[in-house]
C-alpha cells in the first residue's frame, strides 16, 4: 500500500465555520506533512510531524491547527479562515525527516474554498 | 538557503517527440537528493525520478532520464517518446540531510497530438 488518503476532496466553508481535513497513510512512515498549494504554484510547507511530534511550523497562522493522533493519521483543523486561505491542501508522508533518502508520497489533496 | 529554479514556465512537445525540462539549484551541501515530481490536472503529485548527488551515473526510469551536472548544479529531465499522459506540471525538488524539500516554481508541459 503506497497511498496517502485525504478527505474530503472538496470543502466549502464560511469564515466562521470550523472544519477539519484528514490524512491517512499505512506505509509505516514516521514523518507527515501539510502543504498548501495555490494554482500553478509549487507546494508551500506548512507543518511537519516527526514521530507524532510537531517538528516544524512554518509560521502558519493559528487559524490552522494541526494534529497527529497517531503515526498513521494527520489532521488539519480549520477555524475562522479567510478567503485567501482558499487553496489545495496536500498531505504527504516520508519514511523519516532528516534522512536523506526519503521521497515524499503525496495525497490527492483537499480543495478548500472559503467564502 | 537552498533554492531551486526552473526557467521554463511552460513547454510544449509533439506527441512521440523528446522534450527536456531544465532545473538549476543552489546549495553548499555535498550530499543531497534531487527529484522530479509530476502533477497532472487530477492533482496528485507523483515521483517521476530521483538522483542521489553522490552517484555520477544519471538516473533513468523508462522514458524519463536526467542529465545531472553536479558542478554546474543542473538537473534536467528528458522525456522521450512523449505521450498525451505526460501533460502535467513538473516540479524539480531538492532535499538534503536535515532539510525539508525545496520545490522549484514548476514547468507546465503540454503534449500536442
Amino acid at each position: 500500500d503506497t497511498e496517502v488518503t485525504q478527505t474530503p476532496k472538496h470543502l466549502v466553508m464560511g469564515m466562521t465555520n470550523k472544519k477539519s481535513l484528514k490524512c491517512e497513510q499505512h506505509m509505516g512512515h514516521r514523518a507527515m506533512y501539510w502543504y498548501k498549494q495555490k494554482a500553478k504554484k509549487p507546494p508551500e510547507l506548512m507543518f511537519v510531524y516527526s514521530y507524532e511530534k510537531l517538528s516544524i511550523n512554518e509560521s502558519v497562522p493559528s487559524r490552522f491547527s494541526p494534529e497527529c493522533p497517531n503515526s498513521s493519521l494527520l489532521n488539519l483543523h480549520l477555524h475562522a479562515l479567510q478567503p485567501e486561505d482558499s487553496a489545495l491542501y496536500l498531505c504527504a508522508s516520508s519514511q523519516v525527516t532528516g534522512a536523506i533518502s526519503g521521497e515524499l508520497f503525496f495525497g490527492e489533496g483537499s480543495r478548500l474554498t472559503v467564502l | 538557503a537552498q533554492t531551486v529554479t526552473q526557467s521554463q514556465p511552460e513547454m510544449s512537445v509533439q506527441e512521440a517527440e523528446t522534450v527536456t525540462l531544465s532545473c538549476t539549484y543552489d546549495t553548499s551541501e555535498s550530499d543531497y537528493y534531487l527529484f522530479w515530481y509530476k502533477q497532472p490536472p487530477s492533482r496528485q503529485m507523483i515521483l517521476v525520478i530521483r538522483q542521489e548527488a553522490y552517484k555520477q551515473q544519471n538516473a533513468t526510469e523508462n522514458r524519463f532520464s536526467v542529465n545531472f551536472q553536479k558542478a554546474a548544479k543542473s538537473f534536467s529531465l528528458k522525456i522521450s517518446d512523449s505521450q498525451l499522459g505526460d501533460a502535467a506540471m513538473y516540479f524539480c525538488a531538492y532535499t538534503s540531510y536535515g532539510q525539508n524539500f525545496v520545490f522549484g516554481p514548476g514547468t507546465r508541459l503540454s503534449v500536442l497530438p
